[in-house]
């Protein structure tokens, strides 16, 4: 079964405080991966796409990196304006149609 | 500006009625997509349209009706045979049909039953 599972549930990080969110999927032929932000009472907001194994993207304080049964989202020295939901999404030919499948989320609070 | 425009921001429902839900873009995309957000849970797809006047079921179209009449515009109703609706919608779109480019989301739409 196609499933795309995100770790921890929720994460506390102090300022400056350097660590990474997982993404683990398993999909037949991933076509693509997709990291989202997602802000309290807002819609996600996108941040990458990668799609083979070994392909890395960066944007300010955020790497994104893919193998090719998990993704990381590696945040370096955060500041407490890096506090949301980080979401992970993978496409998928499923249930007769192509699909994006979501992680349920990882919550990010950076505290000062 | 371009972008996915959805309303309202909240809204309220009575047990046994219809209430349908806006979702408008200027990005002339070709697909567009609603999805169910719950606690704990990740974005689950309602229904989706590749094109104007046709349009998919998604993991969890029951109780939910939709229309695709304008390429912009793709309204979600959501019906008295939905048991259980509280939730945040989010409405999305993307330029093509591939499904290996990124989707980019409205703002959302928090409903309540009352």
């Amino acid at each position: 079964e196609d499933q795309v599972t995100q770790s921890p549930e929720a994460l506390r990080l102090q300022e400056g405080e350097s660590s990474s969110l997982n993404c683990s999927y398993t999909v037949s032929g991933l076509r693509g991966l997709f990291w989202y932000r997602q802000d309290p009472g807002k819609g996600p907001e996108f941040l990458f796409t990668l799609y083979s194994a070994g392909e890395e993207k960066e944007k300010e304080r955020l790497k994104a990196t893919l193998t090719k049964k998990e993704s990381f989202l590696h945040i370096t020295a955060p500041k407490p304006e890096d506090s949301a939901t980080y979401l992970c999404a993978v496409h998928a030919f499923s249930g007769g149609y192509n699909k994006l499948i979501f992680g349920a989320g990882t919550r990010l609070a950076v505290h000062p | 500006d371009g972008g996915i425009t959805q309303s309202p921001k909240y809204l309220f429902r009575k047990e046994g009625q219809n209430v349908t839900l806006s979702c408008e873009q200027n990005l002339n995309h070709d697909a567009m997509y609603w999805y169910r957000q719950d606690p704990g849970q990740g974005l689950r797809l309602i229904y989706y349209s590749q094109i104007v006047n046709d349009f998919q079921k998604g993991d969890i179209a029951e109780g939910y009706s939709v229309s695709r009449e304008k390429k912009e515009s793709f309204p979600l109703t959501v019906t008295s045979a939905q048991k259980n609706p509280t939730a945040f919608y989010l409405c999305a779109s993307k330029f093509g049909t591939s499904m290996n480019t990124e989707a980019f989301f409205g703002q959302g739409t928090r409903l309540t039953v009352v």
